[in-house]
């Protein structure tokens, strides 16, 4: 597996504020990509997915933005609240559009980032 | 049941003995994967598990970790002969095509 830091990337914001957590993926192949929240003690929770035949996609209060020329995700998170604090992970699939039931190699997680929200 | 299931949740266990971590996917869901989460990191892929059969197993750690699964729902993970370095929280998922659900995991401790 991927080796990794003890120390995740922390991202601090003031309640109320909006967010940006950045992701950089590894594989240009890659069709189909997923942003996760995990709270502590908890598992990883769907927040948002995007298709590579996209380069936007809303929910409610959150918005991914996808730019494969960089091989780029991000996901923004507008007046965010205390229960957004958590760790976010975004993930990459390959092959989901191509028919491979759901990708062969499962999954391929970024490192995930702390979000802290400040009161 | 509604969501992914996993038991037990907490397991502690003495070095040198072997456990069993369960996965009770969503009714349906083809697809199950195990991943791995220790302490303040990322999530690390084990297995992944399309109907019974385990087309890529390229990220179990080493010949003392194996996984089934029967009847396309329930899978156990089983480490042998466990080492400190395998305390982690387990995590299972289960997709139908895309879309996965994570289960909360069992948090493994070996003493």
């Amino acid at each position: 597996g991927e080796s990794v830091g003890l120390h995740l990337p922390t991202l601090s914001v003031q309640e109320g504020d909006n967010s940006i957590i950045n992701c950089a993926y590894s594989n240009s192949a890659s069709d189909y990509f997923i942003w996760y929240k995990q709270e502590s003690g908890k598992g990883p929770q769907f927040i948002i997915d995007i298709r590579s035949n996209m380069d936007k996609r809303q929910g409610q209060r959150v918005t991914v933005l996808l730019n494969k020329t960089v091989k780029h995700l991000s996901l923004q998170i507008a007046a965010t609240q205390p229960g957004d604090s958590a760790v976010y992970f975004c993930a990459e699939n390959l092959g989901l559009l191509k028919g491979s039931g759901g990708g062969a190699d499962g999954l391929t997680f970024g490192k995930g980032t702390h979000l802290i929200i400040q009161p | 049941g509604a969501g992914v299931s996993q038991s037990p949740s907490n397991k502690v266990t003495e070095k040198g003995k072997d456990v069993e971590l369960r996965c009770d996917p969503i009714s349906g869901h083809t697809a199950l994967y195990w991943y791995r989460q220790r302490l303040g990191q990322g999530l690390e892929f084990l297995i992944y598990f399309q109907g019974n059969s385990a087309p890529d197993k390229s990220g179990l750690p080493s010949d003392r970790f194996s996984a089934e699964r029967t009847g396309e729902s329930v899978s156990t993970l089983t480490i042998q002969r466990t080492q400190q370095e395998d305390s982690a929280v387990y995590l299972c998922a289960s997709s139908p095509d895309y879309g996965y659900t994570f289960g909360s995991g069992t948090r493994l401790t070996v003493v």
